[in-house]
């Protein structure tokens, strides 16, 4: 089945510092999402993102679905940033997520 | 609005006992979604239901049974609960099978001592 490697698994940031989130998959990428887990462990949706790019204030993703990867930007960071970014695609049926990016902003 | 609830949002009980977990949908979703997050995060699918029908059935002990009694709600119910189970489960909902954006409950925190 599909496998989802993301990158880096963990990330300490100064805030306002920028940092660029990395999606690999094994297979074609299909409904590709990123959601970001706060602290409180609840899953937000970031971007529903097949291919392109995605703009959201701070946020942006770009999907080369050709590639096989996808990728989130987060400019200006800020301590609310913190948490677990996950990005997961469908491959036959069911959704794959990644293993996470564990991000903390520091104030 | 909550677009997908889960209830209860905590769940403490002892090993043997029998438990449910509840959710629903209010987004008009044809599809549900039983996923599990372990101690270090990693997101895993349990079960999927489409328009009320089973479509994915992971390598979950039969211990673990999923019902849906309509398309808005999905129910989780777990025979004879094991210190493994402790975990995170997560509600999730889709336009359809396996495609669109997935929407995610708030989570049910099972502890079994």
């Amino acid at each position: 089945g599909i496998q989802v490697e993301q990158s880096p698994p963990d990330l300490i940031l100064q805030e306002g510092a920028n940092s660029t989130l990395r999606c690999n998959f094994s297979d074609s990428v299909n409904n590709l999402q990123w959601f970001h887990q706060n602290p409180w462990g609840q899953l937000i949706n970031l971007f529903y993102i097949p291919s392109g790019t995605k703009q959201n204030g701070r946020l942006s993703a770009t999907t080369v679905a050709t590639e096989r990867y996808s990728l989130l930007y987060i400019s200006s960071s800020q301590t609310t940033d913190s948490g677990v970014y996950f990005c997961g695609s469908s491959g036959t049926y069911k959704y794959i997520f990644g293993t996470g990016t564990r991000l903390k902003v520091l104030a | 609005d909550t677009a997908v609830s889960q209830t209860p949002k905590y769940l403490v009980t002892q090993m043997g006992n029998d438990k449910s977990i509840k959710c629903e949908q209010n987004l008009g979703h044809d599809t549900m979604y039983w996923y599990k997050q372990d101690s270090k995060k990693f997101l895993k699918i349990m079960f999927s239901y489409n328009n009320k029908e089973l479509i994915i059935n992971e390598t979950v002990p039969n211990r673990f049974s999923p019902k849906s009694p309509d398309k808005a709600h999905l129910n989780l119910h777990i025979n004879s609960l094991e210190l493994g189970d402790s975990a995170v489960y997560f509600c999730a909902s889709s336009q359809a099978q396996g495609e669109g954006t997935q929407y995610f409950g708030p989570g049910t925190r099972l502890l079994v001592l």
